[in-house]
């Protein structure tokens, strides 16, 4: 059965990296997602993009997000200079369409800034 | 904008009891609902999704929950709960792009 892939599926870097978090989304699925979850805390929306453009934004997808599908196969979350607050569990999503399509969920990648 | 509210942040019950845990949303036309399952350093599963028709909607795991418009509600059920149910549960409902996520339950079970 097709499945999200991420890697890492731990990263650890200093406060002010630049980190990059990959995604394989489901090889026909259009729509492409970012979640975040803090230790002990809810899943948040991040991002959702379509068409090599991003199609909505939570608040917490300030500028020092970025998100990008360069390929054919992967998406991507940049961090730009992470902080201590950005620690938290990231997961992708893809979905074939919106609304009724399911969206299904990635591994995740567990981010730890030091 | 949506919004969902699980009023039980940890459950206990016995291996073989029957279980409900409680989702409320907040959406002011028709809402698509789902119940994610996430156990410990697992990615989110799917557990079932509720979009149309029959209010109650059966998943997998022997997992069903049911669609109150009248309540604002989608409970998830089981009649009879596994070890290997212990997990933390998340009701979500979305509206275009933006899945919104309950803080989920905790649900653990004893022997």
């Amino acid at each position: 059965e097709p499945e999200v892939t991420q890697t890492p599926s731990h990263q650890v870097t200093q406060m002010g990296q630049e980190v990059i978090l990959r995604c394989v989304p489901i090889s026909n699925h259009l729509y492409f997602y970012w979640y975040r979850q803090i230790l002990g805390q809810k899943v948040e929306f991040l991002v959702s993009f379509y068409n090599n453009e991003i199609s909505e934004k939570s608040e917490i997808f300030d500028d020092q997000f970025s998100v990008e599908r360069p390929d054919g196969s992967n998406f991507t979350l940049k961090i730009r200079s992470t902080k201590l607050e950005d620690s938290a569990m990231y997961f992708c999503a893809s979905s074939e369409g919106l609304d009724t399509d399911t969206q299904y969920f990635g591994p995740g990648t567990r981010l730890t800034v030091l | 904008a949506q919004s969902v509210t699980q009023p039980d942040i940890h459950i206990t019950v016995s291996e073989g009891a029957s279980l409900e845990l409680r989702c409320n949303y907040s959406y002011g036309a028709t809402p698509y609902l789902f119940w994610y399952v996430q156990s410990p350093g697992q990615g989110l599963q799917l557990l079932l999704k509720y979009f149309s028709g029959d209010t109650l909607v059966q998943g997998i795991k022997g997992f069903e929950a049911e669609f109150k418009r009248s309540q604002s509600s989608f409970n998830l059920r089981k009649p009879s709960v596994h070890w290997s149910d212990a997990a933390e549960y998340f009701c979500a409902v979305a509206a275009g792009n933006d899945m919104r996520f309950g803080a989920g339950t905790r649900l653990t079970v004893k022997p």
